[in-house]
């Protein structure tokens, strides 16, 4: 069966300093894909980061970058220098197959980072 | 507005009554999706789409119907509410031809008394 497992329920760091929150994912398929996505107070999913399986580079969208480690089957989020606006739901999720027909994501538990000035 | 929208954004209703979410979205997605987010699971998939005409089931559909008449349009019913059904609703699209992408509505928050 297809799993996201964040172990991490809250993280706390200071404002620019960087963070790791942590996801490691179980799957037979070859072809897969990862992503990350912010959720805020305010309750909207925000897409951060996206890497796929037979990508050879970490995947980097500004301060966000995937940490990706295929043998360990982990997809670790590193944001670099946290501000007060990181402070938010993070969850991590895995694109997995639903039948012959199509995909959808598979998500974690999430991890509340939270970012003190 | 170009993207993913939910209405109603809040309700309220009681058990045993019928209610309907609906998501458009503007991008003529081939992929749609329901998802349900509960404190300590996550979002679970209820529902997907696949094209007009093509529904099917994922993690949580019990107590659910969705209908796919348009491409743009995928309501979610509540066909007699229950209080576990208290949860946030997300629906989300995805372009067939990227995988890397989904895209979701704002969400909405649904509490059955």
């Amino acid at each position: 069966a297809q799993k996201i497992t964040q172990t991490q329920p809250g993280m706390f760091v200071q404002e620019k300093e960087a963070v790791t929150l942590d996801c490691t994912y179980d799957t037979s398929d070859q072809s897969y894909g990862l992503f990350w996505y912010k959720q805020p107070s305010s309750g909207e999913m925000i897409f951060l980061i996206y890497q796929g399986s037979y990508d050879e580079q970490n995947a980097t969208e500004g301060r966000y970058s995937l940490n990706f480690q295929k043998a360990r089957k982990s997809a670790n989020l590193v944001i670099s220098a946290s501000q007060l606006g990181d402070s938010a739901m993070y969850f991590c999720a895995m694109r997995g197959v639903l039948n012959q027909a199509g995909t959808a994501l598979i998500f974690g538990k999430g991890t509340t980072l939270s970012v003190s000035s | 507005d170009a993207g993913i929208t939910q209405s109603p954004r809040y309700k309220i209703t009681e058990t045993g009554r019928q209610v309907t979410l609906m998501c458009h979205q503007t991008w003529s997605h081939s992929y749609m999706f329901w998802y349900r987010q509960d404190l300590g699971h996550g979002l679970r998939l209820i529902y997907y789409s696949a094209a007009a005409d093509i529904t099917d089931k994922g993690e949580v559909p019990d107590g659910y119907v969705v209908s796919r008449s348009k491409t743009e349009n995928f309501p979610l019913t509540l066909e007699s509410a229950t209080r576990s059904q208290t949860s946030v609703y997300f629906c989300a699209s995805r372009d067939d031809g990227r995988p890397d992408t989904q895209y979701f509505g704002p969400g909405t928050r649904l509490t059955v008394l």
